[in-house]
């Protein structure tokens, strides 16, 4: 079955702290992969994606990712968290020849001074 | 600029009483999709539109109906709304054609209570 799980569902992190956010996906064929950000009373913006290449992807707002297909990954990282990065995170997995998203349960990310 | 926009935002009804949320792109897009978001369940995909007068059912598609008339519109239908229809819609499109590699532009959300 297709599926993404985000094992934490609530992350706290002190302003100028490392995060990580965990992102495992399962998925038949070779997927692509997405994190997406939802801020209080938005949609949601698309931080970075994974289709091919180098394993190591640079989104926006300083964030990246890390595909590891061995563990069936795609955690996301930030060095430094700011306290605008207090937001829910959700992980997306979809394919070649289709344009569904399948999305995990999102993590939702608090930043305290 | 590229978005796609949802109205309304917010909604109170009442049980049964007929509503339509709405939904409108500008990108030219053929995938549109609707999603409801429920706490710890994430997002799920209600129903979805190859083109014009193409739908069919995602994953959560009871009690929900949807239109494609035009490509840059993708109503959303629910015929007699009951409170487990209570959650925050939103709407999405992507290019289309299985070019699974590009992104989804999402709405603001709607966000329905039903009573």
């Amino acid at each position: 079955a297709q599926s993404v799980t985000q094992p934490d569902i609530h992350i706290t992190v002190s302003e100028g702290a490392s995060l990580e956010l965990r992102c495992n996906y399962s998925y038949g064929a070779t997927p692509y992969l997405f994190w997406y950000v939802q801020s209080p009373g938005q949609g949601l913006q698309l931080l970075l994606k994974y289709f091919s290449g180098d394993t190591l992807v640079q989104g926006i707002k300083g964030f990246e990712a890390e595909f590891k297909r061995s563990q069936s990954s795609f955690n996301l990282r930030k060095p430094s968290a700011h306290w605008s990065d207090a937001a829910e995170y959700f992980c997306a997995v979809g394919g070649r020849n289709t344009d569904k998203l399948i999305f995990g349960t999102g993590t939702r990310l608090q930043v305290f001074p | 600029e590229a978005q796609v926009t949802q109205n309304p935002r917010y909604l109170i009804t009442v049980t049964g009483k007929k509503l339509t949320v709405t939904c409108s792109q500008n990108m030219n897009h053929e995938y549109m999709s609707w999603y409801r978001q429920d706490p710890g369940l994430g997002l799920r995909q209600i129903y979805y539109s190859m083109n014009v007068e193409v739908t069919d059912k995602g994953d959560v598609p009871e009690g929900y109906k949807v239109s494609r008339k035009e490509k840059r519109n993708f109503p959303l239908i629910l015929e007699s709304p009951s409170p487990n229809q209570t959650s925050l819609y939103f709407c999405a499109s992507s290019p289309g054609q299985g070019r699974g590699n590009t992104e989804a532009f999402f709405g603001q959300g709607t966000r329905l209570t039903v009573v």
